[in-house]
């Protein structure tokens, strides 16, 4: 069973778009909420996290937003450039517990 | 941010030898290690949590006496896969939880690519 249902399954943005990723899940009990991004064959990296408390944080071009009535969090990327073409994944975990993934959004950007 | 290396990042394997994979944090300790597999366009598959110490925790249909997991010190732990098939070719990622982090931010080691021919 999915515990994070992850949309879009791709994207497609224009240089200095903004890119918006949706993710939402289920358990009450998570409250760590991070966005990965991966090239291909390498390991995620961590982007960007963010707990229940707040309702975005920002750092540089990417944000996160989060909305703890809804259970919904995403990740917007501004001024996308050619370089965040990737695949970029949300989870969720419970303080310490393994990380529950999304199934991820491949992201391009077009020049 | 913290950095988990993983040796070898690709290997090449015949039917039924084994193959151990090291997953080390560089400049944190990690009394919790995570192992994931990935295969191609696909999400991450947990497969066990290794706590340093004690035995792993293995998820529902992972086989723990074809993929053996160790967590001898606070820097390393080691997946071994078994009598390999062909069918374990993937990518096979560790994270470490970093516990000096107030979150406990899990940081990925870059993968290693497993070939079983």
């Amino acid at each position: 069973q999915q515990q994070v249902k992850q949309s879009p399954q791709s994207l497609i943005v224009q240089k200095g778009g903004i890119s918006i990723i949706n993710c939402a899940y289920e358990n009450t009990a998570f409250d760590y909420f991070p966005w990965y991004q991966q090239f291909p064959g390498k390991g995620p990296a961590l982007l960007i996290a963010i707990r229940p408390d707040v309702s975005e944080k920002k750092e540089g071009r990417f944000t996160i937003s989060f909305n703890k009535s809804a259970k919904q969090f995403s990740l917007h990327i501004m001024d996308s450039q050619p370089g965040d073409s990737a695949t970029y994944f949300c989870a969720a975990s419970s303080s310490g517990y393994a990380l529950n993934f999304g199934k991820g959004t491949s992201l391009l950007v077009t020049p | 941010g913290a950095v988990v290396s993983q040796h070898p990042s690709r290997v090449i394997c015949k039917s039924g030898t084994s193959v151990k994979i090291e997953c080390r944090s560089l400049d944190f300790q990690a009394t919790t290690m995570f192992w994931y597999r990935q295969f191609p366009k696909k999400s991450l598959m947990l497969m066990a949590t290794s706590n340093e110490g004690s035995k792993a925790t293995y998820e529902q249909g992972v086989e723990k006496d074809k993929f053996l997991i160790n967590h001898a010190s606070l820097t390393l732990s080691t997946l071994t896969v078994t009598s390999a098939h062909p069918e374990d070719s993937s990518f096979y990622i560790c994270s470490a939880r970093d516990p000096g982090q107030g979150a406990g931010e899990q940081y990925f080691g870059p993968g290693t690519r497993l070939t079983v021919t």
